[in-house]
């Protein structure tokens, strides 16, 4: 089984809808992390997670919001889709940096 | 600012062939760099970490402070080596990873 689970794997919704991709992870880490990932651009923070009560911003994280619902679910959330969110988003999660990180096997969002 | 640079989108290299996939960084510090591999359908991993001096799958990779460099590097280059390689350091005090734009390594038969 997958350590690090993100669902949908897919998904395709219409400019202005509000959507959620969701994370879980089975690795007891306290880490997690949402990355979007763009061609030619690589991956790009959007918002990371401590613990259950600790929320940060990364570099673009205007038009996203996340929810840390427990150590092993960290949800994010686009209020009101815009094509220019079509992208694929990783979770990631880690215990510190000298381990790096694991990955989820993204979702693919594309907003029409 | 932190910044990685792989300024080689595509690599395109024979089967047997060496393989050099290149990351400049740009930091204040003394960074620690990471390289993770994704394969085609498949999810980012890591490959290796400079902190533990190791080899993984053959492939190598030394840090130049001098040159701010950590390239990547194998003497024979497989078919099944062909994936996005991204390089990638943490900052902030290790509480978030900066990632290169990635290089996609083709091997061919």
């Amino acid at each position: 089984d997958a350590d690090v689970t993100q669902t949908p794997r897919n998904r395709i919704t219409k400019t202005g809808k509000r959507i959620m991709l969701e994370c879980s992870q089975t690795k007891g880490h306290d880490r997690m992390y949402w990355y979007r990932q763009d061609p030619g651009l690589g991956l790009r923070l959007i918002y990371y997670s401590f613990d259950v009560k600790d929320i940060n911003k990364g570099e673009i994280s205007d038009g996203y919001s996340v929810s840390r619902q427990a150590q092993a679910k960290f949800s994010l959330s686009l209020e009101s889709a815009i094509p220019n969110q079509t992208a694929l988003y990783f979770c990631a999660t880690g215990s510190g940096w000298n381990y790096g990180y694991t990955f989820g096997s993204g979702t693919r969002l594309t907003v029409v | 600012a932190q910044r990685v640079t792989q300024p080689e989108k595509l690599l395109s290299v024979f089967k047997g062939a060496p393989v050099e996939l290149k990351c400049n960084y740009s930091y204040s510090g003394s960074p620690e760099l990471f390289w993770y591999v994704q394969y085609s359908r498949q999810r980012l991993q890591l490959l290796l970490r400079h902190i533990s001096r190791e080899s993984i799958k053959g492939f190598t990779a030394d840090l130049n402070k001098g040159e701010t460099s950590f390239h990547l590097k194998k003497p024979f280059a497989q078919e099944e080596d062909s994936a996005m390689y991204y390089c990638a350091f943490p900052y902030n005090y290790g509480q978030n990873f900066v990632f290169g734009p990635g290089t996609r390594l083709s091997v061919l038969p």
